[in-house]
């Protein structure tokens, strides 16, 4: 059981340039959300999935996209990269529902850098 | 709209010492669930403490524990015998079923040898 996975750990991009980050979770969570976080802050919902071909925006979702073609799967889409995305992305998956904890568990993160 | 707030941007402790970390919370709900994260230097978000909104008795783990006061909408975490490893950010979350968290904006603890 390995949890939330996140790929790549760390990444340079260039302004302009895109990249998709990959999330994967084998614990058969509906949820699935996707984190920023900027040095010395607290976290930022970029955007969330209550299950598989359902997706929302959260907090700061300008300059993302995300789809969820499968429950294990939520890949971010940065388009057309700005030094303002520079931050370190987290993954995350919880249960909600009968048996569930809502808990939310956490991938390692990403850390990317836009220069 | 739900928000989590905690008041102490920085603490610090002493080995072996005990530290309590505050939260509070405002919220209309009577049913949701609270969450201690830990943020190592390592930036993993790990999972400290879990409580249930409908449960009256406080959570432990260990050496975590809280102190739950529904009423006053605070939810505060005690370390005991405070470990060098524990030095890192913590977080406060709320979360009502099927909605999303809300995290505070974390508190750095420094533990001193």
């Amino acid at each position: 059981n390995a949890g939330v996975t996140q790929t790549p750990k760390f990444r340079i991009l260039k302004i302009g340039q895109s990249m998709t980050l990959q999330c994967a979770q084998d614990m058969n969570h509906n949820y699935m959300y996707w984190y920023r976080q900027d040095p010395g802050m607290g976290l930022k919902l970029i955007y969330y999935s209550v299950g598989a071909g359902i997706t929302d925006k959260g907090e700061v979702p300008n300059g993302y996209n995300v789809s969820r073609s499968t429950t294990e799967d939520f890949p971010l889409r940065l388009e057309l990269a700005a030094p303002s995305q520079t931050s370190v992305y987290f993954c995350a998956s919880s249960y909600s529902g009968t048996g569930g904890t809502d808990t939310q568990y956490f991938g390692p993160g990403t850390r990317l850098t836009v220069l | 709209a739900q928000t989590v707030t905690q008041s102490q941007p920085e603490m610090s402790v002493q080995e072996a010492e005990t530290v309590t970390l505050s939260c509070t919370y405002d919220t209309s709900e009577s049913d949701y669930y609270l969450f201690w994260y830990k943020q190592p230097p390592s930036r993993q978000m790990i999972l400290v403490i879990r409580q249930e909104a409908y449960k009256q008795q406080n959570a432990t783990e260990n050496r975590f524990s809280v102190n739950f006061q529904k009423a006053a909408k605070s939810f505060s975490l005690k370390i005991s015998d405070s470990q060098l490893g524990d030095a890192a950010m913590y977080f406060c979350a709320y979360r009502r079923n099927g909605q999303n968290f809300v995290f505070g904006p974390g508190t750095r603890l420094s533990v001193l040898p």
